[in-house]
């Protein structure tokens, strides 16, 4: 069964600084990835998705994120982060033949002035 | 409409009443998902609509689950004889087809009493 691990529940950054963001996924094969951002009282908005192809993904709001098969992961960054990234980010991943999407817990980003 | 639309945005009841929550997709999606959203669970899967195909039921917790989709398009999640357990914000999501972007309406809060 396919799973995901967002190891971070929590994490504050200064705004203007860089962010990461961790994700590792348990998958027997190259699975489907998926970065969702939820704000308070939102529904979920796709950042950015790694079908095949460039591991480097770019998405909305300046994210971008790496897929790497070695170390099962999908990391997503940010070079300078903007107060309105305040937000509830989830990781979520699709295996082949099996629609639906599996989440992680999500990492809660606080931004500072 | 432009989006995934979800009715009502809340919804408070009794214990061991019934409730429905609507989902209207994206016009054209023919793919369907129901998701719930709660503090203990985080965000877990709850059934699957592709075109005229069976549903894919393997997420709904109990009995008391029950989903159909009319036409193709518009969906309703029955919960029957709610518990507090049940409080939770329960997503949909469209999309094209098999392995397509899904898209997520803004949920509906469900608060049981």
């Amino acid at each position: 069964a396919q799973s995901v691990t967002q190891p971070d529940i929590h994490i504050t950054v200064s705004e203007g600084a860089s962010l990461e963001l961790r994700c590792n996924y348990s998958y027997g094969a190259t699975p489907y990835l998926f970065w969702y951002v939820q704000s308070p009282g939102q529904g979920l908005q796709l950042l950015l998705k790694y079908f095949s192809g460039d591991t480097l993904v770019q998405g909305i709001k300046g994210f971008e994120a790496e897929f790497k098969r070695s170390q099962s992961s999908f990391n997503l960054r940010k070079p300078s982060v903007h107060w309105s990234d305040a937000a509830e980010y989830f990781c979520a991943v699709e295996g082949f033949g099996n629609e639906k999407l599996t989440f992680g817990t999500g990492t809660r980003l606080t931004i500072i002035p | 409409g432009a989006g995934v639309s979800q009715s009502p945005s809340n919804k408070v009841t009794e214990k061991g009443k019934d409730v429905e929550l609507r989902c209207d997709p994206i016009s054209g999606h023919t793919a369907l998902y129901w998701y719930r959203q709660s503090l203990g669970q985080g965000l877990e899967f709850l059934i699957y609509f592709q075109g005229n195909s069976a549903p894919d039921k393997s997420g709904l917790p109990s009995d008391r689950f029950s989903a159909e989709r009319t036409g193709g398009s518009v969906s309703t999640l029955t919960i029957q004889r709610t518990q507090q357990e049940d409080s939770a914000v329960y997503l949909c999501a469209s999309s094209a087809g098999i392995r397509e972007t899904q898209y997520f309406g803004p949920g509906t809060r469900l608060l049981v009493l």
